[in-house]
């Protein structure tokens, strides 16, 4: 079946504008996740639903980044006004459950000019 | 954050040798621990887990080792083959149940 999908799979964009990253978790799966992994690095956590419920949001780094899934199911992180160091890699991984495996999309490279 | 870091950031070996990828991490409760493998432009792949009432757990031509004591996973390779070269990481979970933590990566290279 399908796996997690995210778009744009690329963005670059200038310093100081907004994004919108989409996630298509894999269906039926409850728990999505999604991490930023900045270059040579590990993925770092920055949010969690269970369905449309944001249970953990302790990993965004400040308030310019916002998640949402309104339907519990796609997911949209925003990233507002931009800044440089917000250049990363953005995973989105969904579970059918807390805790079990998690699917791995295949990322949106961000790039901020 | 949680501190989950491996020894080697870079492991070359030849094809058909077997490899050894380790692991440390910082907190002894982290319950539950994962090898994911990436692959240049792809996001991680599950690989292997382990529960923390276990210290050995087998899968295809793939071994994860745990060291409750000195706080230590390794992920042993069996005939390393050229499509297992990629950047492999460990994560744990610990406490909040959803959240897991990444070591920064080993890059496994395989010489033909």
């Amino acid at each position: 079946g399908a796996g997690v999908s995210q778009s744009p799979r690329y963005k670059v964009a200038k310093r100081g504008q907004d994004v919108a990253l989409r996630c298509d978790p894999i269906s039926g799966h409850v728990s999505l996740f999604w991490y930023q992994q900045a270059l040579g690095q590990g993925p770092e956590f920055l949010t969690y639903f269970q369905n449309e419920a944001q249970l953990d949001k302790s990993g965004l780094p400040s308030d310019r980044f916002f998640a949402e899934r309104p339907e519990g199911s796609v997911s949209t992180l925003k990233i507002q006004r931009t800044q440089q160091e917000d250049s990363a890699v953005y995973l989105c991984a969904s579970s059918t459950d807390r805790g079990s495996e998690q699917y791995f999309g295949p990322g949106t490279r961000l790039t901020v000019t | 954050g949680e501190s989950v870091g491996l020894h080697l950031p870079t492991l070359s070996v030849q094809e058909g040798d077997n490899s050894i990828i380790n692991c440390a991490y910082s907190n002894s409760a982290s319950d539950y621990f994962i090898w994911y493998k990436q692959e240049s432009g792809k996001g991680p792949q599950f690989i292997i887990d382990i529960r923390s009432n276990m210290d050995k757990r087998q899968g295809q031509r793939v071994t994860v080792l745990l060291n409750k004591t000195v706080k230590h996973l390794s992920l042993q390779i069996a005939a390393t083959q050229p499509g297992d070269s990629a950047v492999y990481f460990c994560a744990e979970r610990s406490g909040n149940f959803n959240k897991f933590y990444f070591g920064s990566g080993t890059k496994l290279n395989v010489k033909p």
